[in-house]
This record gives C-alpha cells, structure tokens and sequence, in this order.
C-alpha cells in the first residue's frame, strides 16, 4: 500500500458544511495526488503537489482546495460542500524510480446530503 | 486530446478463457501507460505498464500490447480465472499527471 493512509474513510456531511480530507504518507515521497472516482468517469486529478507548499490544479480542481506543509501530509478541502462533490476519494503518491508508478490509498468514501 | 477512450465498459468471461481490454489516445506525447485493476472497496493498484519503446509486454497471463501509429493499447488477461474479477483502468501519463479510461469491469465465471 506504499505506506500511504486516508483519514477519514467514511463521512456524511451536509451541504453547505466544510469538510477535510487527509492523506498521510510514511515513504517521503515528493509527488502527492488526489483523485475522485465517479462510476462512468473513471478516477478524475483534482489537485496535485509536487513538493511542500508547492501545488497545482488537475481536471476537476472547482471547489477544492489543497495543502501541503510538511512532507507527510496532504489535506483535501472542500470549502462549502455540494451533493455534487458525493463521490469516493483517493490519494495517491509518485514514486521517483525509472518508471514513476503511482500508487494509491485506500479511499474516502465522502457522501454529501 | 488528452482522453483515453476505454472499451468494453463491462466483459464477461468465462473461466480459463481469455479477456482483452482497450483503449485509445490521442495525445502523442503520453510516454506511459499503466493498468491498474481495482476490487470493490479498495484503491486501484498497478498491474502492469508499458512504455512506447516496445509493442508488447508480458507479466505472468498479463500482457500488455502496445500499438504507437494507431495510437491505441490494450490488456489481455490469458487463462482468466475468477479472482480476476475487478475493474481494469488503463491510463495514459506525459509529465507529472496520469488521465484514466473509465474503467472496465470484468466478470470471470466459473
């Protein structure tokens, strides 16, 4: 599993609330991802970093935001949820070897009423 | 142009025959493609990858084969058993970011 966790796996929340995700790695690694996955759309790039404090947007970064400060770390925001936002969310890290695998954690199953 | 178009959207094989998925891409500067196979509940995980330098890599009944002027990849599971039941994705990467088909779920009965 690469070493990597998710916090929380399960949430239900409310439209209009604040929510936060967070993705904890232990292998230091550089490259930071987090995706969502929507049946019939495979897994979408939201944010991504490439380093700390250092982000960037993906595909389907509206009404997201990310942060990065230490190494370990790298906390998904959704700042006003929407039921549109319902999905199941993973992160996943880079490793810097020959090939540059990504590998994934176990997912946030987030469900906005 | 940076999709990658993924067919069937569902496959049902028999037990010890053989499942092939695949996709396309339009994007000619994607310098990888991985395959990722997911069970429900769980992140995908990657299976096998190939680079543009080769037509065809193999890993155990995975095989990968690898198509550059037609633009298009595909997986091919030999001997498929029931524990490959499990959604493929395919994807294709240029830089530091991946953009996945959308998925294939694959059914192996006995």
């Amino acid at each position: 599993d690469a070493g990597i966790t998710q916090s929380p796996r399960h949430k239900v929340t409310e439209t209009g609330t604040p929510v936060t995700l967070r993705c904890h790695q232990t292998e230091n690694h550089r490259y930071m991802y987090w995706y969502r996955q929507d049946p019939g759309h495979g897994l979408r790039l939201i944010h991504y970093s490439y380093g700390v404090k250092d982000t960037d947007k993906g595909e389907v970064s509206d009404g997201y935001s990310v942060s990065r400060s230490k190494t370990e770390d790298f906390l998904l925001t959704l700042e006003s949820a929407t039921s549109s936002q319902t999905s199941v969310y993973f992160c996943a890290i880079k490793t810097t070897k020959l090939n540059n695998e990504q590998f994934f954690g176990p997912g946030t199953r987030l469900t906005v009423l | 142009q940076q999709q990658v178009k993924q067919s069937p959207q569902s496959l049902i094989v028999q037990k010890g025959g053989i499942s092939i998925i695949n996709c396309a891409y339009e994007n000619t500067a994607f310098d990888y493609f991985p395959w990722y196979q997911q069970f429900p509940g769980k992140g995908p995980a990657l299976l096998i990858a190939i680079r543009p330098d080769v037509s065809e890599k193999k890993e155990g009944r995975f095989t990968i084969s690898f198509n550059k002027s037609a633009k298009q990849f595909s997986l091919h599971i030999m001997d498929s058993q029931p524990g490959d039941s499990a959604t493929y994705f395919c994807a294709a990467s240029h830089t530091d970011k991946l953009i996945f088909g959308t998925g294939t779920r694959l059914q192996v009965f006995p």
